[in-house]
């Protein structure tokens, strides 16, 4: 059965960065794309952006350029979420998530469990 | 990328229906039908309910519809559950590669 699991939560100073990782199993990473999702503390979701895992080509959402970047490693099935130059306004959940069928937008029906990152000195 | 406007707020008691309303602009719910709702209890994952605008994926009760107007998507829960109690969120395709959720809606059952 397809799975989305992610690492663990993160303490981090304001001005570090931070690397969260999705990996996937039951099913071949480069089939399907990797969507990314905030959720600060109380607040509603946010889509970051998502990366082709076919070829490796990010797309990231207007309010997300700059300080973030999706990467992905073939190899052992994981996709990749680096934040730097971390504010306390990034604290929030991140999840990636992936549609059930490539080419469906919104179909996001499989979900990593979340990851939190605290930004606080 | 503007997020999609959903009310802060619904509620309804055991048995009756509720509609969350989610709208958009003619660039995103108006131009696409990839409407998608999601599910939210506290602590949790969201879960997807509704997917282009009216399809249900495997396991999601016939009470959840979902349906969509010029710019105006809507989720009606029939036959409200207490275990419906859960923040609902509406995305929509954007054009671009691009996909904007709303702001989400608490959804109290009394």
């Amino acid at each position: 059965q397809v799975q989305l699991v992610q690492s663990g939560s993160e303490l981090k100073p304001p001005g570090a960065s931070v690397k969260v990782s999705c990996k996937a199993s039951g099913y071949t990473l480069t089939s399907i794309g990797i969507n990314w999702v905030r959720q600060a503390p109380g607040q509603g979701l946010e889509w970051m952006g998502w990366i082709n895992t076919k070829t490796g080509n990010p797309t990231y959402a207007q309010d997300f350029t700059g300080r973030i970047v999706f990467s992905l490693d073939t190899s052992v099935s994981t996709a990749y979420l680096q934040i730097s130059s971390l504010r306390a306004e990034d604290t929030a959940v991140y999840y990636c998530a992936r549609v059930a069928v490539a080419g469906i937008w919104g179909n996001l029906v499989y979900w990593g469990q979340g990851t939190l990152v605290t930004v606080s000195s | 990328q503007s997020a999609l406007t959903q009310p802060p707020s619904a509620s309804g008691s055991p048995g009756q229906s509720v509609i969350i309303s989610c709208t958009g602009t003619s660039s995103d719910i108006g131009g696409y039908n990839y409407v998608s709702w999601f599910q939210q209890h506290p602590g949790k994952a969201p879960k997807l309910i509704i997917y282009e605008v009216t399809k249900r994926p495997s396991g999601v009760p016939d009470r959840f519809s979902g349906s969509k107007s010029g710019n105006t998507a809507s989720l009606t829960v029939s036959g409200l559950q207490t275990e419906d109690e859960a923040d609902y969120y509406c995305s929509s395709y954007a054009g671009s590669s691009n996909l904007v959720f709303g702001g989400g809606t608490k959804l109290t059952v009394l």
